[in-house]
């Protein structure tokens, strides 16, 4: 196990609403990355978090947003949820300093989310 | 085009089999590469990383060919728990911290 925790496990929504999803970073661990993952499909990049900023963003829209606590927990919220959202969501953890990246990156278990 | 491509198969071999899988890269900045297994709605799991020289751990080699943009990895004597999808996964290059690209995936089906 890597010590990455992600909730809930599962959830369903309708169109429309808003959703959050949280994740805990592997002990030792200050940064988050968030993936979204369809079905038959490689995770693509959502956004990452160190410092409790975001450092780093990929091709999704602003309803995507998210936050990273001092503890270095995370959350991802997304607005105005579309059918299209439907997929699973992770959560990576890895340790970031300010001249050494690591790329090494430890998943959760994911949150499956379910857009109606 | 697609940052990182493979084949998404399936493969299927027989116990035993040798089987190789290859994945290509467009961005020629990326610096870190891997491989990651996931198995059915699962996580992905960190299999191995890449370096240029080539490394091997145990069954599994990984080689990495940067000036074809060409990452490989082969699995030896394959058993029924190999039985998963192996994703090829670069960084985002140079200036793009922690983004990690990951391609389609290719399953693996060992059969008894």
């Amino acid at each position: 196990e890597t010590g990455v925790t992600q909730s809930p496990t599962h959830l369903i929504k309708t169109r429309g609403q808003q959703v959050t999803l949280r994740c805990s970073s592997q002990s030792g661990h200050n940064t988050v990355s968030w993936y979204q993952q369809a079905l038959g499909q490689g995770p693509q990049f959502i956004f990452q978090y160190y410092r409790e900023e975001e450092n780093g963003r990929g091709n999704f829209p602003p309803r995507f947003s998210g936050l990273q606590f001092p503890n270095y927990s995370s959350e991802l919220n997304v607005n105005a949820l579309e059918l299209d959202d439907s997929a699973l969501y992770l959560c990576a953890s890895s340790q970031e300093s300010g001249t050494v990246r690591t790329d090494t990156q430890y998943f959760g278990p994911g949150t499956r989310l379910t857009v109606l | 085009r697609k940052e990182v491509e493979q084949d998404p198969g399936p493969f299927n071999v027989p116990e035993g089999a040798t089987v190789a899988f290859n994945c290509t890269y467009s961005n020629s900045a990326s610096q870190s590469f891997f491989w990651y297994r996931q198995d059915c709605r699962k996580e992905p799991k960190l299999l191995m990383s890449v370096y240029s020289s080539g490394n091997e751990d145990g069954r599994f080699t990984a080689q990495l060919n940067r000036a074809s943009q060409y990452i490989s990895l082969l699995i030896r004597d394959s058993k029924l728990s190999d039985s998963a999808t192996y994703l090829c996964v670069v960084n985002g290059g140079s200036g793009n911290t922690g983004k990690l690209i990951f391609g389609q995936g290719t399953t693996l089906q060992v059969k008894p």
